[in-house]
């Protein structure tokens, strides 16, 4: 069965360090989507993609955030200057239609940032 | 706003025991809920969504407009069961999650 893959499972950091989390979603999806939680915290929404653009993105996802599909496969999620505080487990996601299609999620990457 | 509640973060019940999971949404327009699960170090699955209205490993969820509600319930509860689970509706037809913080259901022998 297809599945989501992240890369790495787990990243440590410095503060102010930039960080670039890997995924490669489901072959045949169109919508791609990065998820942060936080130790102890729920699952939030940063960032939607599709047709190679953001099509929403939270007031998480400031200017520090950005994604990119470089090729075919990988959608990135890249942190510019690491802070304490963007710790957490982020979760890609992707799904092959709009609507009420299931959102297909990777097992995670873990960014430690000291 | 649209916002999810799972008010119990823990929820402990005995092998066989009766489960419910609550999950109360705010939402303007026609909500579309979910349930999701999470085994022990394994990734977020879909466990079932309100407009296919099935039961899924014995759980169903109703969803409640009066009351605002999509609680999981499942007759008799298996070790199997232990995992956290987060409802979730969808925002917009981008299709976005928003989730609730999660409940961990613990199921004892």
């Amino acid at each position: 069965e297809p599945e989501v893959t992240q890369t790495p499972s787990h990243q440590v950091t410095q503060m102010g360090q930039e960080v670039i989390l890997r995924c490669v979603p489901i072959s045949n999806h169109l919508y791609f989507y990065w998820y942060r939680q936080i130790l102890g915290q729920k699952v939030e929404f940063l960032v939607s993609f599709y047709n190679n653009e953001i099509s929403e993105k939270s007031e998480i996802f400031d200017d520090q955030f950005s994604v990119e599909r470089p090729d075919g496969s990988n959608f990135t999620l890249k942190i510019r200057s690491t802070k304490l505080e963007d710790s957490a487990m982020y979760f890609c996601a992707s799904r092959w239609r709009e609507g009420t299609g299931e959102l297909f999620f990777g097992e995670g990457s873990r960014l430690t940032v000291l | 706003a649209q916002r999810v509640t799972q008010p119990e973060k823990l929820l402990s019940v005995f092998k066989g025991a009766p489960v419910e999971l609550k999950c109360n949404y705010s939402y303007s327009g026609s909500p579309e809920l979910f349930w999701y699960v999470q085994y022990s170090r394994q990734r977020l699955q879909l466990l079932l969504r309100h407009i296919s209205r099935e039961s899924i490993k014995g759980f169903t969820a109703d969803l409640n407009k009066g009351e605002t509600s999509f609680h999981l319930k499942k007759p008799f509860a298996q070790e199997e069961d232990s995992a956290m689970y987060y409802c979730a509706l969808i925002r917009g037809s981008q299709g976005n999650l928003i989730f609730g913080k999660g409940t961990k259901l613990s199921v004892k022998p």
